[in-house]
């Protein structure tokens, strides 16, 4: 099946820093990924769409100017959570289609924020 | 009311018992139905996708779609330790782009 590879798969970051989380499609070009944050015991919240070549798409009370996503290449988007706080430690998870309906999930990063 | 719904649980099964796993979805123009499994600390993978009414069998696993409900099912059969975990059933609707994740349900299956 399809690989999608998320580094880190976990983070620690002091409050008030930047962290950038990398999602790479390995085998296959994805031009739309998406993006996702769980808390403990939630389910998966799409925070974002991603769009190679344009801007990405928000869901509703999800902050653009705090949560950055660049999809610069065919392989590529990249989340960057600015000005990091506690509250914003969470799972973050990325996911791409290729083929069937179906997502294919990157391995998840773990970010803790201190 | 929340786009999909499921039972939280914890479901708990003997090994070798059948599981089955309830969802239902509020949007009646949905195309795609999945169940994916989640372990603890660990991202989703699919098992299962169903798009039109009825039965989907592969090796222990059966999903059921019925549209006129807007219920979609997952059965375990067999059940082991291994398949403890949190089922996620997730919808796409007629844009088929975003996926609606419910909120999951615990399994644990008994040794």
């Amino acid at each position: 099946g399809a690989v999608v590879s998320q580094h880190p798969s976990w983070v620690i970051c002091k409050s008030g820093t930047s962290v950038k989380i990398e999602c790479r499609s390995l085998d296959f070009q994805a031009t739309t990924m998406f993006w996702y944050r769980q808390f403990p015991k939630q389910s998966l919240m799409l925070m974002a769409t991603s769009n190679e070549g344009s801007k990405a798409t928000y869901e509703q009370g999800v902050e653009k100017d705090k949560f950055l996503i660049n999809h610069a290449s065919l392989t590529l988007s990249t989340l960057t959570v600015t000005s990091a706080h506690p509250e914003d430690s969470s799972f973050y998870i990325c996911s791409a289609t290729y083929g069937s309906p179906g997502d294919f999930f990157g391995q998840g990063t773990r970010l803790t924020v201190v | 009311q929340k786009e999909v719904e499921q039972n939280s649980g914890p479901l708990s099964v003997p090994e070798g018992a059948i599981a089955s796993l309830n969802c239902t979805y509020s949007d009646r123009g949905s195309q795609s139905f999945f169940w994916y499994r989640q372990y603890s600390g660990k991202s989703p993978e699919l098992i299962m996708s169903i798009y039109s009414n009825g039965d989907k069998e592969d090796g222990r696993f059966t999903a059921q779609l019925n549209k006129a409900s807007q219920y979609v099912s997952l059965l375990i059969r067999d059940s082991q330790p291994s398949d403890s975990a949190t089922y996620l059933c997730a919808v796409k609707g007629t844009g088929g782009f975003k996926t609606i994740f419910g909120a999951g349900t615990r399994l644990f299956v008994k040794a």
